[in-house]
Protein backbone atom coordinates (compact mmCIF):
# COMPACT_ATOMS: atom_id res chain seq x y z
CA UNK A 1 0.00 0.00 0.00
CA UNK A 2 1.03 3.73 -0.53
CA UNK A 3 1.69 3.87 3.79
CA UNK A 4 1.86 2.20 6.77
CA UNK A 5 -2.00 1.20 7.70
CA UNK A 6 -3.13 -0.06 11.24
CA UNK A 7 -6.56 -1.32 12.28
CA UNK A 8 -8.72 -1.05 14.45
CA UNK A 9 -7.71 2.77 14.77
CA UNK A 10 -9.21 2.99 18.14
CA UNK A 11 -10.25 0.04 20.56
CA UNK A 12 -11.86 0.43 23.82
CA UNK A 13 -11.42 -2.88 26.20
CA UNK A 14 -12.37 -3.85 29.31
CA UNK A 15 -9.96 -4.40 31.67
CA UNK A 16 -8.48 -8.41 31.39
CA UNK A 17 -9.45 -9.25 28.01
CA UNK A 18 -7.07 -9.81 25.29
CA UNK A 19 -6.56 -7.68 22.31
CA UNK A 20 -4.86 -7.71 19.31
CA UNK A 21 -3.32 -4.99 16.87
CA UNK A 22 -3.01 -5.13 13.24
CA UNK A 23 0.30 -3.78 11.21
CA UNK A 24 0.20 -3.71 7.46
CA UNK A 25 3.40 -2.29 6.49
CA UNK A 26 4.72 -1.09 2.75
CA UNK A 27 4.71 -3.72 0.58
CA UNK A 28 8.51 -4.68 0.06
CA UNK A 29 9.54 -2.97 3.50
CA UNK A 30 11.91 -5.70 5.47
CA UNK A 31 11.70 -4.11 8.85
CA UNK A 32 8.95 -3.44 11.01
CA UNK A 33 8.98 -2.05 14.28
CA UNK A 34 6.09 -1.39 17.18
CA UNK A 35 6.35 1.63 19.24
CA UNK A 36 3.60 2.73 22.09
CA UNK A 37 3.03 6.61 23.48
CA UNK A 38 1.00 6.95 26.51
CA UNK A 39 -0.57 10.53 26.99
CA UNK A 40 1.29 13.33 26.82
CA UNK A 41 4.94 11.03 26.48
CA UNK A 42 7.22 10.24 24.02
CA UNK A 43 7.54 6.83 22.66
CA UNK A 44 8.38 4.06 23.74
CA UNK A 45 10.13 1.22 21.64
CA UNK A 46 8.55 -2.52 21.99
CA UNK A 47 10.24 -4.91 19.34
CA UNK A 48 11.75 -5.08 16.30
CA UNK A 49 11.35 -7.32 12.91
CA UNK A 50 13.44 -7.71 10.51
CA UNK A 51 13.36 -10.02 7.54
CA UNK A 52 12.95 -13.77 8.86
CA UNK A 53 15.75 -13.33 11.57
CA UNK A 54 14.35 -14.03 15.13
CA UNK A 55 12.66 -10.22 16.55
CA UNK A 56 14.01 -7.73 19.10
CA UNK A 57 11.82 -8.15 21.59
CA UNK A 58 13.94 -5.76 24.27
CA UNK A 59 11.11 -3.46 24.70
CA UNK A 60 8.36 -5.32 25.43
CA UNK A 61 7.07 -4.11 28.80
CA UNK A 62 5.93 -7.89 30.54
CA UNK A 63 5.02 -11.36 29.07
CA UNK A 64 1.80 -10.72 28.22
CA UNK A 65 2.45 -8.66 25.70
CA UNK A 66 3.27 -10.91 22.29
CA UNK A 67 3.86 -10.01 18.37
CA UNK A 68 4.55 -12.02 14.96
CA UNK A 69 5.15 -11.26 11.66
CA UNK A 70 3.21 -13.52 8.88
CA UNK A 71 5.44 -14.04 5.81
CA UNK A 72 7.41 -11.08 6.32
CA UNK A 73 4.74 -8.74 6.19
CA UNK A 74 1.39 -8.23 8.14
CA UNK A 75 2.00 -8.35 11.98
CA UNK A 76 -0.28 -8.68 15.38
CA UNK A 77 0.72 -7.46 18.44
CA UNK A 78 -0.82 -8.87 20.98
CA UNK A 79 -1.49 -7.66 24.62
CA UNK A 80 -3.34 -10.86 26.75
CA UNK A 81 -5.31 -10.13 30.04
CA UNK A 82 -5.37 -5.96 29.57
CA UNK A 83 -4.41 -3.51 32.17
CA UNK A 84 -5.22 -0.23 32.60
CA UNK A 85 -1.58 1.31 32.43
CA UNK A 86 -2.21 -0.53 28.71
CA UNK A 87 -4.00 2.22 27.57
CA UNK A 88 -1.87 4.31 24.64
CA UNK A 89 -1.45 4.81 21.00
CA UNK A 90 0.32 1.86 19.56
CA UNK A 91 2.48 2.97 16.66
CA UNK A 92 3.80 0.73 13.76
CA UNK A 93 6.65 1.84 11.47
CA UNK A 94 8.23 0.30 8.93
CA UNK A 95 11.34 1.19 6.62
CA UNK A 96 12.89 -0.41 3.72
CA UNK A 97 16.16 -2.05 5.57
CA UNK A 98 17.29 -1.53 8.75
CA UNK A 99 19.35 1.29 8.29
CA UNK A 100 18.69 5.41 8.32
CA UNK A 101 18.89 5.98 4.38
CA UNK A 102 15.11 5.33 4.03
CA UNK A 103 13.82 6.75 7.15
CA UNK A 104 10.78 5.31 9.28
CA UNK A 105 7.58 5.79 7.72
CA UNK A 106 4.79 5.26 10.60
CA UNK A 107 1.12 4.58 10.52
CA UNK A 108 -1.57 6.61 12.21
CA UNK A 109 -1.54 4.05 15.29
CA UNK A 110 -4.40 2.77 17.15
CA UNK A 111 -5.69 4.09 20.30
CA UNK A 112 -6.35 1.66 22.82
CA UNK A 113 -8.01 2.52 26.13
CA UNK A 114 -8.77 -0.30 29.04
CA UNK A 115 -11.57 0.64 30.80
CA UNK B 1 22.28 6.52 21.17
CA UNK B 2 23.83 10.05 22.51
CA UNK B 3 21.53 11.99 24.30
CA UNK B 4 19.92 14.80 23.39
CA UNK B 5 18.46 18.58 24.56
CA UNK B 6 15.27 19.65 22.96
CA UNK B 7 13.46 22.98 24.09
CA UNK B 8 10.56 21.49 25.54
CA UNK B 9 8.51 24.53 23.58
CA UNK B 10 8.88 27.00 20.64
CA UNK B 11 6.63 29.59 19.05
CA UNK B 12 6.52 31.31 15.60
CA UNK B 13 4.86 33.13 13.48
CA UNK B 14 3.03 31.96 10.41
CA UNK B 15 5.86 33.15 7.55
CA UNK B 16 8.54 33.38 9.36
CA UNK B 17 11.59 31.00 9.50
CA UNK B 18 11.37 28.14 12.78
CA UNK B 19 14.93 27.61 13.72
CA UNK B 20 14.73 24.67 16.14
CA UNK B 21 17.88 23.82 18.24
CA UNK B 22 19.49 20.33 19.34
CA UNK B 23 21.95 19.68 21.26
CA UNK B 24 23.92 16.22 21.36
CA UNK B 25 27.43 16.93 22.88
CA UNK B 26 28.06 13.83 23.58
CA UNK B 27 27.86 12.42 19.80
CA UNK B 28 29.96 10.14 18.24
CA UNK B 29 31.68 9.82 14.98
CA UNK B 30 29.67 7.16 13.58
CA UNK B 31 26.35 8.96 14.80
CA UNK B 32 24.05 10.72 12.55
CA UNK B 33 21.25 13.55 13.32
CA UNK B 34 17.80 12.93 12.59
CA UNK B 35 14.92 15.23 12.79
CA UNK B 36 11.18 13.64 12.88
CA UNK B 37 7.71 15.17 13.52
CA UNK B 38 4.97 14.43 15.12
CA UNK B 39 1.57 16.38 13.84
CA UNK B 40 -1.67 15.75 16.47
CA UNK B 41 -2.96 12.38 16.18
CA UNK B 42 -0.69 11.14 13.70
CA UNK B 43 2.70 9.26 13.99
CA UNK B 44 5.89 10.54 13.50
CA UNK B 45 7.09 11.68 9.83
CA UNK B 46 10.69 11.43 9.12
CA UNK B 47 12.10 15.01 8.21
CA UNK B 48 15.60 14.96 7.15
CA UNK B 49 19.13 13.41 8.79
CA UNK B 50 23.06 14.78 8.25
CA UNK B 51 26.28 13.54 9.66
CA UNK B 52 28.26 17.23 9.53
CA UNK B 53 27.38 18.51 6.25
CA UNK B 54 24.76 20.89 6.25
CA UNK B 55 21.35 19.12 4.56
CA UNK B 56 18.75 20.95 2.34
CA UNK B 57 15.57 19.00 1.25
CA UNK B 58 11.72 20.21 0.54
CA UNK B 59 10.57 19.92 3.94
CA UNK B 60 13.59 21.46 6.15
CA UNK B 61 16.99 22.19 6.46
CA UNK B 62 19.65 20.71 8.84
CA UNK B 63 22.88 22.84 10.26
CA UNK B 64 25.39 21.09 11.89
CA UNK B 65 27.85 22.52 14.11
CA UNK B 66 31.70 21.66 12.95
CA UNK B 67 32.42 20.27 16.27
CA UNK B 68 28.62 18.31 15.57
CA UNK B 69 27.59 19.08 19.47
CA UNK B 70 24.44 20.65 18.53
CA UNK B 71 22.30 21.17 15.42
CA UNK B 72 19.38 23.19 13.86
CA UNK B 73 16.75 22.04 11.92
CA UNK B 74 15.30 25.23 10.02
CA UNK B 75 11.49 25.47 8.79
CA UNK B 76 12.28 28.52 6.42
CA UNK B 77 8.75 29.83 5.68
CA UNK B 78 6.43 27.99 8.86
CA UNK B 79 2.92 27.15 8.27
CA UNK B 80 -0.39 27.05 10.63
CA UNK B 81 0.62 23.46 9.52
CA UNK B 82 3.97 23.14 10.78
CA UNK B 83 2.90 22.77 14.69
CA UNK B 84 3.57 19.25 15.98
CA UNK B 85 6.01 18.29 18.14
CA UNK B 86 9.94 17.95 16.77
CA UNK B 87 12.23 15.36 17.67
CA UNK B 88 16.04 15.27 17.24
CA UNK B 89 17.39 11.67 17.48
CA UNK B 90 20.55 10.45 17.04
CA UNK B 91 21.82 6.99 16.37
CA UNK B 92 24.76 4.89 14.68
CA UNK B 93 24.26 3.36 11.50
CA UNK B 94 25.39 -0.39 12.03
CA UNK B 95 26.37 -2.24 9.40
CA UNK B 96 25.15 -5.59 11.38
CA UNK B 97 22.61 -5.61 14.06
CA UNK B 98 20.20 -3.46 15.14
CA UNK B 99 19.19 -0.05 16.75
CA UNK B 100 16.14 1.15 17.54
CA UNK B 101 14.88 5.23 17.48
CA UNK B 102 14.90 6.42 20.59
CA UNK B 103 12.46 9.49 21.10
CA UNK B 104 12.97 12.10 23.54
CA UNK B 105 10.23 14.52 24.09
CA UNK B 106 10.66 16.65 21.79
CA UNK B 107 10.22 19.92 21.22
CA UNK B 108 6.74 21.52 20.96
CA UNK B 109 6.46 23.99 17.74
CA UNK B 110 3.01 26.63 17.84
CA UNK B 111 2.73 28.71 14.78
CA UNK B 112 0.82 31.37 14.99
CA UNK B 113 -1.42 33.21 12.55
Amino acid sequence: GAGVSQSPSNKVTEKGKDVELRCDPISGHTALYWYRQSLGQGLEFLIYFQGNSAPDKSGLPSDRFSAERTGGSVSTLTIQRTQQEDSAVYLCASSLVEGFTYGYTFGSGTRLTVV
Amino acid sequence: DAKTTQPPSMDCAEGRAANLPCNHSTISGNEYVYWYRQIHSQGPQYIIHGLKNNETNEMASLIITEDRKSSTLILPHATLRDTAVYYCIVRAVLNTGFQKLVFGTGTRLLVSP
